[in-house]
């Protein structure tokens, strides 16, 4: 059975910061793998996606993401935070191309100025 | 394309009353699925389908019917509602074949079940 597990319901930065929201996920089979983000009262945009071309992987607003076989992780970073970043991100795993996801509980980032 | 698009946006029912939320995509998509949104729950598969005619439960189907009568349309219905489905529900769309398949959501319908 697949399972994601994020590290961290709630993580907050100051603008211009790191910013690193850490997902694992348990897998039989080699994993796609998502992030999502999703603003408040909005639906659900995808970030990035890993399908096995390339380790590291770039999304829209500057994130990404680089999967990590060895440690069965799929962390999303961006170099410096932006007021807009604030929202809620979920990783999510698949074990076929177009099938229905596994969701993590979700991540909220908080951005101060 | 208008992609995946849900009615309503927002609904209030009382308990044991019967509902159906709507969902349409116009990508040509094979699979669609429903998702349930509860605050730290993330995201949980309600039922899902791989085509016209075919569908299948996921992690929490109970209360819940679906049907797939054509490849737009996936409707969702609550059968007799309860507060335990106050909720926000998604409806998905993505291809089974090319590329990753990545879901397309559609903007959701918050429900109130009194």
């Amino acid at each position: 059975a697949q399972s994601v597990t994020q590290l961290g319901s709630h993580v907050s930065v100051s603008e211009g910061a790191l910013v690193l929201l850490r997902c694992n996920y348990s897998s039989s089979v080699p994993p796609y793998l998502f992030w999502y983000v999703q603003y408040p009262n909005q639906g659900l945009q995808l970030l990035l996606k890993y399908t096995s071309a390339a380790t590291l992987v770039k999304g829209i607003n500057g994130f990404e993401a680089e999967f990590k076989k060895s440690e069965t992780s799929f962390h999303l970073t961006k170099p410096s935070a932006h007021m807009s970043d604030a929202a809620e991100y979920f990783c999510a795993v698949s074990s076929q191309a177009g099938t229905a996801l596994i969701f993590g509980k979700g991540t909220t980032l908080s951005v101060s100025s | 394309n208008a992609g995946v698009t849900q009615t309503p946006k927002f609904q209030v029912l009382k308990t044991g009353q019967s509902m159906t939320l709507q969902c349409a995509q116009d990508m040509n998509h094979e699979y669609m699925s429903w998702y349930r949104q509860d605050p730290g729950m993330g995201l949980r598969l309600i039922h899902y389908s791989v085509g016209a005619g075919i569908t299948d439960q996921g992690e929490v189907p109970n209360g819940y019917n679906v049907s797939r009568s054509t490849t737009e349309d996936f409707p969702l219905r609550l059968l007799s509602a309860a507060p335990s489905q106050t909720s926000v529900y998604f409806c998905a769309s993505s291809a089974t074949s090319g590329g990753a398949g990545e879901q397309f959501f559609g903007p959701g319908t918050r429900l109130t079940v009194l």
